[in-house]
C-alpha cells in the first residue's frame, strides 16, 4: 500500500518551457513534504520542501504547491533547463517526538529537458 | 564542509554472508537514517538513530540491524544476505528538534549479492 505515489514514470519537456511534476499522498497525518533530485549514480539532493501549513513554497525556479483537500503536491520547474533532467522523487513525513520522522518516497518521475 | 560520506560504494557478497555499510554524517548533523533503494523504486526507510539509540524502524526483519556511535558516524549490518538484499543503500543525515529539517543524503553503496 503506497502511502506516496508518483503516477507518472516519465516526463518530456522542452527547454525554456515549464515542468510539473505530481504527487499524491494517502495518509492525512503527513505534515511535511519534500522533493529531492537524483542523478544515476548519486544520492539523492534535496531541491525543495513544503510545511502542511502552507500551500506554496518558492524558491528560485522551483516552486511547490500544496492541495491538501486533496492530498496533492505538485513541483513546478519554470523554465526547465537541460541540467534539470534527472529523476524527481516526492517525498512525506509526520512528526515523531518531536522531529520530522522519517521519509516515505514515491516511486520517482524521470525528468528529460531537451534543448 | 564535508557532506554525507559513505563507504564502500560497492560491495559484492555471496548469499548468506554477512556485510557492515558505514555512514558519516554532514558536520554537525546528530541523526542518521538509512534507506534501501531497489531499482525503480523510491528509498525505503530502514531504520534511523539518535544519540545511539534506534528511534525509528521500518517493514525489514531483524537480519537489518545498526548502530550508532559518539561521534554520530553508523553502521548498517545486513545478516544472512539473500538476493533480494541487492539494493542501493542510502544514508541520510539531520538535525533533531528542527522545524523543518531536510536530511541530506550520501552518495549511497551499491550491494549486490550473488
Amino acid at each position: 500500500d503506497q502511502q506516496v505515489k508518483q503516477n507518472s514514470p516519465s516526463l518530456s519537456v522542452q527547454e525554456g518551457r515549464i515542468s510539473i511534476l505530481n504527487c499524491d499522498y494517502t495518509n492525512s497525518m503527513f505534515d511535511y513534504f519534500l522533493w529531492y533530485k537524483k542523478y544515476p549514480a548519486e544520492g539523492p539532493t534535496f531541491l525543495i520542501s513544503i510545511s502542511s501549513i502552507k500551500d506554496k513554497n518558492e524558491d528560485g525556479r522551483f516552486t511547490v504547491f500544496l492541495n491538501k483537500s486533496a492530498k496533492h503536491l505538485s513541483l513546478h520547474i519554470v523554465p526547465s533547463q537541460p541540467g534539470d533532467s534527472a529523476v524527481y522523487f516526492c517525498a512525506a513525513s509526520e512528526e515523531y517526538g518531536g522531529s520530522q520522522g522519517n521519509l516515505i518516497f514515491g516511486k520517482g518521475t524521470k525528468l528529460s529537458v531537451k534543448p | 564542509d564535508a557532506g554525507v560520506t559513505q563507504s564502500p560504494t560497492h560491495l559484492i557478497k555471496t548469499r548468506g554472508q554477512q556485510v557492515t555499510l558505514r555512514c558519516s554524517p554532514k558536520s554537525g548533523h546528530d541523526t542518521v537514517s538509512w534507506y534501501q533503494q531497489a531499482l525503480g523504486q523510491g528509498p525505503q526507510f530502514i531504520f534511523q538513530y539518535y544519540e545511539e539509540e534506534e528511534r525509528q524502524r521500518g517493514n525489514f526483519p531483524d537480519r537489518f540491524s545498526g548502530h550508532q556511535f559518539p561521534n554520530y558516524s553508523s553502521e548498517l549490518n545486513v545478516n544472512a544476505l539473500l538476493l533480494g538484499d541487492s539494493a542501493l543503500y542510502l544514508c541520510a543525515s539531520s538535525l533533531a528538534g528542527q522545524d523543518l529539517p531536510e536530511a541530506f543524503f550520501g552518495q549511497g553503496t551499491r550491494l549486490t549479492v550473488v
